[in-house]
């Protein structure tokens, strides 16, 4: 069980958009910035959105973050195939003294 | 350019110890707080622990306090990670990752290609 809540799964046909959501509690999301990892199993994750909104340079706009009080989203626009991967929300937690994630959601383009 | 580079995975038995190592180049080490991260087959990212620029805060889950020990030498711009009491729980490619900033609390911004660590009999 995890701290951070995420859907298991999303998915969308190349062109659409999907939102991702992350919900935490006061502790984490509703205290400290929230950041959002594109991963793919046997690669090495990558960072795609930082402190809730923020994008590294080399992530494409498509990409983008919010947040509300104890929840966070990641919207993707124009969905890709090589957008397709597992997706994490992360949040330092000041309770636990440490960074918990989400469990994860798998972004399917269909 | 940044570069991260763990070693030191293999296969070890229920009970046993393993020392992970993670090389790093491109950047000034001594600044940046780093951080191990782990995935286990069919699971998320999970966080294993963190350890301030200079080697002088650590943090930990409660689930592996106490048999996970990390470690840095700035010298060496190197970042280690001892694990004890290894359960088959534990098995799962951990990843070495570099903080955006001086700050625990900062975004992971670089990541290495993880190390694969086996705990089975």
């Amino acid at each position: 069980q995890s701290v951070l809540t995420q859907p298991p799964s999303a998915s969308g046909t190349p062109g659409q958009g999907v939102s991702i959501s992350c919900s935490g509690s006061s502790s984490n999301i509703g205290s400290n910035y929230v950041h959002w990892y594109q991963h793919l199993p046997g690669t090495a994750p990558k960072l795609l959105i930082y402190s809730y909104n923020q994008r590294p340079s080399g992530v494409p706009d498509r990409f983008s973050g919010s947040r509300s009080d104890t929840s966070a989203s990641l919207a993707i626009s124009g969905l890709r195939s090589e957008d397709e991967a597992d997706y994490y929300c992360a949040a330092w937690d000041d309770s636990l003294s440490g960074w918990v994630f989400g469990g994860g959601t798998k972004l399917t383009v269909l | 350019e940044v570069q991260i580079v763990e070693s030191g995975g293999g296969l070890v038995q229920p009970g046993g110890s393993l020392k992970l190592s993670c090389v790093v180049s491109g950047f000034k080490f001594s600044a940046y707080a780093m951080t191990w991260v782990r995935r286990a087959p069919g699971r998320g990212l999970e966080w294993v622990s963190t350890i301030s620029g200079d080697g002088g805060s650590t943090y930990y889950p409660n689930s592996m306090r106490g048999r996970f020990i990390v470690s840095r030498d700035n010298s060496k711009n190197t970042l280690y990670l001892q694990m004890s009491s290894l359960r088959a729980e534990d098995t799962a490619i951990y990843y070495c990752a570099k903080e955006a900033i001086a700050a625990v609390t900062s975004q992971s911004d670089y990541w290495g290609q993880g190390t694969q660590v086996t705990v089975s009999s």
